[in-house]
């Protein structure tokens, strides 16, 4: 079974400060997504990486693929309260596209 | 252009009912994913449809079942419920030919099982 884990499992931080979510597993991915989830919400996603050693930037985010492809980390520069949420990574171990998630971390940005 | 949507948005059963969640996958695509997310988890992966058949499957008993119509809508079918089957039920659609196309995802039916 592909086990997908993301540390830290919470995180709560001053806005302003910065922090990066790392997730691993011991199997390759074929492609490797994060979401952010809110309370009662499907998840939404943020970005899909590809290619090891590839990076990605959105707005304050910077998505970072491992060479080997068995891991992933998001960084979030300068938080604000609206970054507040769930952020989940996804692997596709398949290339059939049906993904694992890891756990999550929840995220609180405080005022 | 209407993404994925889900019904019910809620739900309350008690235990040894049956279950049937509905979901509408984004214009142009084929493919349903069906998930459980019990809170406090991530999502797991019960089973993805593709023309009207069950195309993967993951580690869920006979109990999870499903159907897909040829406008690709996808029902989720959960026989004699436990209280363990509370959860989010997630859905999402994808197209295939594309195999790493984004997966997009529905809002999801919150199920309680009393």
């Amino acid at each position: 079974t592909q086990l997908l884990e993301q540390s830290p499992q919470f995180l709560s931080i001053q806005e302003g400060e910065n922090l990066t979510v790392y997730c691993n597993s011991s199997s390759v991915f074929s492609s490797l997504q994060w979401y952010r989830q809110e309370p009662g919400e499907g998840p939404v996603l943020l970005v899909t990486v590809v290619t090891g050693g590839e990076v990605k930037k959105l707005k304050r985010l910077t998505f970072q693929f491992g060479d080997a492809r068995k891991d992933s980390s998001l960084h979030i520069t300068a938080a604000q309260p609206g970054d507040t949420g769930l952020y989940l990574c996804a692997g596709d171990f398949t290339g059939a596209n049906n993904l694992f998630f890891g756990t999550g971390t929840r995220l609180t940005v405080i005022p | 252009d209407a993404g994925v949507t889900q019904s019910p948005t809620h739900l309350i059963k008690t235990r040894g009912q049956q279950v049937t969640l509905r979901c509408s996958p984004k214009s142009g695509h084929d493919t349903v994913s069906w998930y459980q997310q019990a809170l406090g988890q991530g999502p797991q992966f019960i089973f993805q449809y593709y023309e009207e058949e069950e195309r993967q499957r993951g580690n869920f008993p006979d109990r999870f079942s499903g159907h897909q119509f040829p406008n690709y809508s996808s029902e989720l079918n959960v026989n004699a419920l436990l209280l363990g089957d509370s959860a989010l039920y997630l859905c999402a659609s994808s197209h295939l030919l594309t195999l790493q196309e984004t997966q997009y995802f529905g809002p999801g039916t919150r199920l309680l099982v009393l």
